[in-house]
């Protein structure tokens, strides 16, 4: 069970947008910067959005993030086939003191 | 480049050590946090170890007081010493690099580096 809740699964066609949802509390999103990370199929992560809504360079602004409260979010817009991978969230806890990450969610363009 | 290479990974027996390094490349390895973060086949990002440029140590509590995170400076080197491995422990074991700064949103950290991953199997 992960501390921060991810849906396991997403799907859109080429060109939709998708939005992606990471739940946490006051003690992780609450308190500090969300990161997300992209894992393309037998790769290492990526980090694709840090500090809530920022973009590595490199990253395509088709890549959004946004975080309200406790929650945040990762939305993708006109969706491509190469954007198929494993979406993980991430912050740091203030209560465990340790970094927490989403279970991940699965990208599928259909 | 910048990069980041692990290595160490294999099979190990249930009670046994491993010894992971990450050989780091392109960048001043002395300035930057480093941390260990294990996924297990087909499961999330897991979270291992970190260390600070001051050599100061974090873990959680699923591998504190087993796990030991050290780095090199002078050799450009992370290490990860694993003791008492449990088949829990089995998964790829990735070296990141942590980078911080300051936006509109406040501090920020996040891990931008990522090496390639050395896998780690902990059965008899």
């Amino acid at each position: 069970q992960s501390v921060l809740t991810q849906p396991p699964s997403a799907s859109g066609t080429p060109g939709q947008r998708v939005t992606i949802s990471c739940s946490g509390s006051s003690s992780n999103i609450g308190s500090n910067t969300v990161n997300w990370y992209q894992q393309l199929p037998g790769t290492a992560p990526k980090l694709l959005i840090y500090s809530n809504n920022q973009r590595p360079s490199g990253v395509p602004d088709r890549f959004s993030g946004s975080k309200s409260g406790t929650s945040a979010s990762l939305a993708i817009s006109g969706l491509q086939s190469e954007d198929e991978a494993d979406y993980y969230c991430a912050a740091w806890d203030d209560s465990l003191n340790v970094w927490v990450f989403g279970g991940g969610t699965k990208l599928t363009v259909l | 480049e910048v990069q980041l290479v692990e290595s160490g990974g294999g099979l190990v027996q249930p009670g046994g050590s491993l010894r992971l390094s990450c050989a780091a490349s392109g960048f001043t390895f002395s300035s930057y946090d480093m941390h260990w973060v294990r996924q297990a086949t087909g499961k999330g990002l897991e979270w291992v170890s970190a260390i600070g440029t001051a050599g100061d140590t974090y873990y959680p509590g699923s591998v504190k007081g087993r796990f030991t995170i050290s780095r090199e400076n002078a050799k450009n080197s992370l290490y990860l010493q694993m003791n008492s491995l449990r088949a829990g422990d089995t998964a790829v074991y990735y070296c990141a690099r942590q980078m911080m700064g300051s936006s509109y949103d406040g501090p920020y950290d996040a891990f931008d580096i990522w090496g390639q991953g050395t896998m780690v199997t902990v059965s008899s």
